[in-house]
């Protein structure tokens, strides 16, 4: 099973920051790597597919970047919104499909 | 716009049977192009991937829980469903129904989840 470890698990930025959060697979997932955001009491919502890809309708502030093991989310400058726990997402190696633990985002 | 919704039981006895069901509505479970599956969140935790099937009938379980999870789909209802058996304390979650394209990386569309809670 492919662990994968999100780094901080918190970080404390103020509106109008840029944001770099990270992922480390234990192993290559190549770019097969998701990034998705959790706003409190939503579902998930995918932000990055592999890799460095943005989803349908999400900001340009989003970008994600890294293959192999290590990987990046920034956001070049937070908006009020953007606060909320990040996830990453490997499905190179499945099953299982599995998550970083999360980083939680607060202003 | 393709949507999907949970639906099933809130409260689940130990020892019994866990089932829910999501429905899909605005697109077809028989698309190729998509696995449907199932992925959990215990309160104040993170997410945990139970499995998905394709529309051949197919299905990928996560290991640590393949010998209590069945993932079975009804096309003529455009619906998929979840059973989980004997459960206990530690599968209270939310569970979320979700869509992933076969050829990228991300599930792109989730349903609002559903709260079950196992308790006597």
């Amino acid at each position: 099973e492919i662990v994968l470890t999100q780094s901080p698990a918190t970080l404390s930025l103020s509106p109008g920051d840029r944001a770099t959060l990270s992922c480390r697979a234990s192993q290559s997932v190549t770019t097969y790597l998701a990034w998705y955001q959790q706003r409190p009491g939503q579902a998930p919502r995918l932000l990055i597919y592999d890799a460095s890809n943005r989803a349908t309708g999400i900001p340009a502030r989003f970008s994600g970047s890294g293959s192999g093991t290590d990987f990046s989310l920034t956001i070049s400058s937070l908006e009020p919104e953007d606060f909320a726990v990040y996830y990453c997402q490997q499905r190179r190696t499945w099953p299982p499909i599995t998550f970083g633990q999360g980083t939680r985002l607060e202003i | 716009q393709v949507q999907m919704q949970e639906s099933g039981p809130g409260l689940v006895k130990p020892s019994e049977t866990l089932s829910l069901t999501c429905t899909v509505s605005g697109g077809s479970i028989t698309n190729s192009d998509y696995y449907w599956g199932w992925i959990r969140q215990p309160p104040g935790r993170g997410l945990e991937w139970i499995g998905y099937i394709y529309y051949t009938g197919s299905n990928h379980y996560n290991p640590s829980l393949k010998s209590r999870v069945t993932i079975s789909m009804d096309t003529p209802r455009n619906q998929f469903s979840l059973k989980l058996t004997s459960v206990t304390a530690a599968d209270t979650a939310v569970y979320y129904c979700a869509r992933d394209s076969l050829g990228t990386t991300g599930a792109d569309l989730w349903g609002q989840g559903t709260l079950v809670t196992v308790s006597s």
